[in-house]
């Protein structure tokens, strides 16, 4: 059975102060790895995909990576604004992206 | 400002009681989704439809039944809730393989 496991749960952050998060996957043949942020009280907003071991992407602050078995979302130099809840999903077949349960960043200013 | 809109935004509903939620989008996506999501357990699939009159069941379907009649609208009907459909509950969109466009959800309580 596909799973994605998000660590750590929470992370709180000074602002400046560089970190990742991290998102473990098992899934049989990966089609695509997806990360989110979602804001208290809105709908998840789509981020980055990728697609094979090795692939980046890069958005302002945030750098995703992929390997074969997990991801990780740097954050560089956080600001207050980016504190908000990241999830990461995975999609092996349509009609069927997981999602994990999420870290929740919160960058103190 | 194109995108997904759900209604209502929020609701109290007895145990018994049936609901509909509303889901339209204004992208024109063949695929359209309704997730739970609850505290420690992430978003959850419920229903899902790839096209214009078709649906599928998703990990968590049952107590519920989803219509497509056309592109746009995706509702979502509880036909006799219980509380542990308590929830917030997103609707989403997608073409194809890309990243999913959600909405701002619709928080159900069930007493």
């Amino acid at each position: 059975e596909d799973q994605v496991t998000q660590s750590p749960e929470a992370l709180r952050l000074q602002e400046g102060e560089s970190s990742s998060l991290n998102c473990s996957y098992t899934v049989s043949g990966l089609r695509g790895l997806f990360w989110y942020r979602q804001d208290p009280g809105k709908g998840p907003e789509f981020l980055f995909t990728l697609y094979s071991a090795g692939e980046e992407k890069e958005k302002e602050r945030l750098k995703a990576t992929l390997t074969k078995k997990e991801s990780f979302l740097h954050i560089t130099a956080p600001k207050p604004e980016d504190s908000a809840t990241y999830l990461c999903a995975v999609q092996a077949r349509m009609n069927d992206m997981r999602f994990g349960a999420g870290t929740r960043l919160t960058v103190k200013p | 400002t194109a995108g997904i809109t759900q209604a209502p935004t929020s609701q109290i509903l007895a145990a018994g009681r049936s609901m509909t939620l509303r889901c339209t989008q204004d992208m024109r996506h063949n695929a359209m989704y309704w997730y739970r999501q609850d505290l420690g357990l992430g978003l959850r699939l419920i229903h899902y439809s790839n096209t214009a009159g078709t649906t599928g069941k998703g990990e968590v379907p049952d107590g519920y039944s989803v219509s497509r009649a056309n592109t746009d609208d995706f509702p979502l009907t509880l036909a006799s809730a219980v509380p542990s459909q308590t929830s917030v509950y997103f609707c989403a969109s997608s073409d194809r393989f890309g990243g999913y466009t959600f909405g701002s959800g619709t928080r159900l309580t069930v007493v």
